[in-house]
């Protein structure tokens, strides 16, 4: 059983639509990480939130952190195809970083 | 450009092998961790190091070890490969200073078969 959900699994979309994946536990995490992992590359840290309720904004990207700080979206904005891979979170709680098991997205041209 | 490096992209050893996984990292960062990557199990840490000569076993350290020698360089060690080691391998580190807050810079990843 993963301590952090994100759904969903996996999802595919046109160029130009706008999505959100999620990614959700019973825990509660002093912060929270989305990353982007290309196909044959490392995960690559886009963004931390750390206050309940925050949201970060990255282009089109925009992140949002649960009041209670178990949870996380990700919204997409105008989907591109660049924007395909593999969306991971990662909550960190004292010493100890625990990782979804990600999203992937595919955006189709 | 800082940057988390592994040694290969991709290797493939048979069953028994002793397997060699090098991680260097330019950033003076003291926290390097590994990990491995599976379809549907998200990334699960096998070691970490938070200094020179200093390791701690994450959630799966069985069939594996590591070294930590110098403050750049983490290694792990398979001591004698099985096909359920296949998997992809992933470094990372990150600052002491920053702790967890912050996430972590991860290298390419090696991705190993073992036949």
């Amino acid at each position: 059983t993963q301590l952090l959900e994100q759904s969903p699994q996996f999802l595919s979309i046109q160029e130009g639509e706008n999505l959100t994946v999620y990614c959700n536990s019973s825990s509660v995490f002093s912060s929270l990480q989305w990353y982007r992992q290309e196909p044959g590359e490392g995960p690559v840290l886009l963004v931390t939130v750390v206050t309940g309720g925050e949201v970060k904004k990255l282009k089109r990207l925009t992140f949002q952190f649960g009041d209670a700080r178990k949870d996380s979206s990700l919204h997409i904005t105008a989907a591109q195809p660049g924007d395909t891979g593999l969306y991971l979170c990662a909550g960190a709680q004292n010493n100890d970083m625990r990782f979804g098991a990600g999203t992937r997205l595919t955006v189709k041209p | 450009d800082v940057k988390v490096t592994q040694s290969s992209r991709y290797l493939v050893k048979r069953t028994g092998e002793k397997v060699f996984l090098e991680c260097v990292q330019d950033m003076d960062h003291e926290n390097m961790f590994w990990y491995r990557q599976d379809p549907g199990l998200g990334l699960r840490l096998i070691y970490f190091s938070y200094d020179v000569k200093m390791k701690e076993k994450g959630d799966i350290p069985e069939g594996y070890s590591v070294s930590r020698e110098k403050k750049e360089r983490f290694s792990l060690i398979l001591e004698s490969a099985s096909t359920n080691q296949t998997s992809m391998y992933l470094c990372a580190s990150n600052s002491l200073s920053q702790g967890l807050f912050y996430g972590y810079t991860f290298g390419s990843g090696t991705r190993l078969t073992v036949v």
